[in-house]
């Protein structure tokens, strides 16, 4: 089975420029997170998805951060325009949602570095 | 606002010997209590997860302790060998639609051959 799929793997951005990240979940997983890890710290989510839908964005900065889930399965996150505490890797994660109950397993991809200059 | 909090911050261990992380918890709607293990450059994934209801479970070398009164619960690796070397972060998931992930801040195991 294939695992979630970010490209790319690597960014260095000057400050005030844009990026932006893909995301290709497990087919099948209804639910997809985008999570912000901080050097040194756990990972703090920034959005999630159920299908094509946002659940929660409530700790994504609008004012600079967007993301969408086209057609249901695979996602873009958005910085425009990025600042030096930007620098950070983004996660992607899915999960099959709320049909796989309490025990409902998110699987992370391998990031994406993001070094804001 | 850190609702799982987590030590110890990085750990040295000799092979063979037990390894130990804590974490504690503040809000009672948690309900799901995974541990997730991290290599360098990868994502984490999913190591042993326990239900409130349960005050031990065990898996191979890995078990996890949950003390549902104070809140708190622990990782214990057993045999502990140079490939358990990673970072280790405890997670909470709380009841409701979401059943979003807060995690702890992460504990950096170095077991030393």
């Amino acid at each position: 089975e294939a695992g979630v799929a970010q490209s790319p793997r690597y960014k260095i951005i000057e400050k005030r420029q844009s990026v932006a990240f893909w995301c290709n979940p497990i087919s099948g997983h209804a639910t997809l997170y985008w999570y912000q890890q901080i050097l040194g710290q756990g990972p703090k989510l920034l959005i999630q998805f159920q299908n094509n839908g946002v659940v929660d964005d409530s700790q994504l900065p609008k004012d600079r951060f967007s993301a969408e889930r086209l057609k249901g399965v695979d996602s873009t996150l958005k910085i425009q325009p990025a600042k030096l505490e930007d620098s950070a890797v983004y996660l992607c994660a899915s999960s099959l949602g709320s049909l796989a109950g309490v025990t409902d397993t998110q699987y992370f991809g391998p990031g994406t570095r993001l070094t804001v200059l | 606002q850190q609702q799982v909090k987590q030590s110890p911050q990085s750990l040295i261990v000799q092979k063979g010997g037990i390894s130990i992380i804590n974490c504690a918890y503040e809000n009672t709607a948690f309900d799901y209590f995974p541990w997730y293990q991290q290599f360098p450059g990868k994502g984490p994934a999913l190591l042993i997860a326990i239900r409130p209801d349960v005050s031990e479970k065990k898996e191979g070398r890995f078990t996890i302790s949950f003390n549902k009164s104070a809140k708190q619960f622990s990782l214990h690796i057993m045999d502990s060998q140079p490939g358990d070397s990673a970072t280790y972060f405890c997670a909470a998931k709380r009841a409701g639609s979401a059943r979003q992930l807060t995690f702890g801040s992460g504990t950096q195991l170095t077991v030393l051959p």
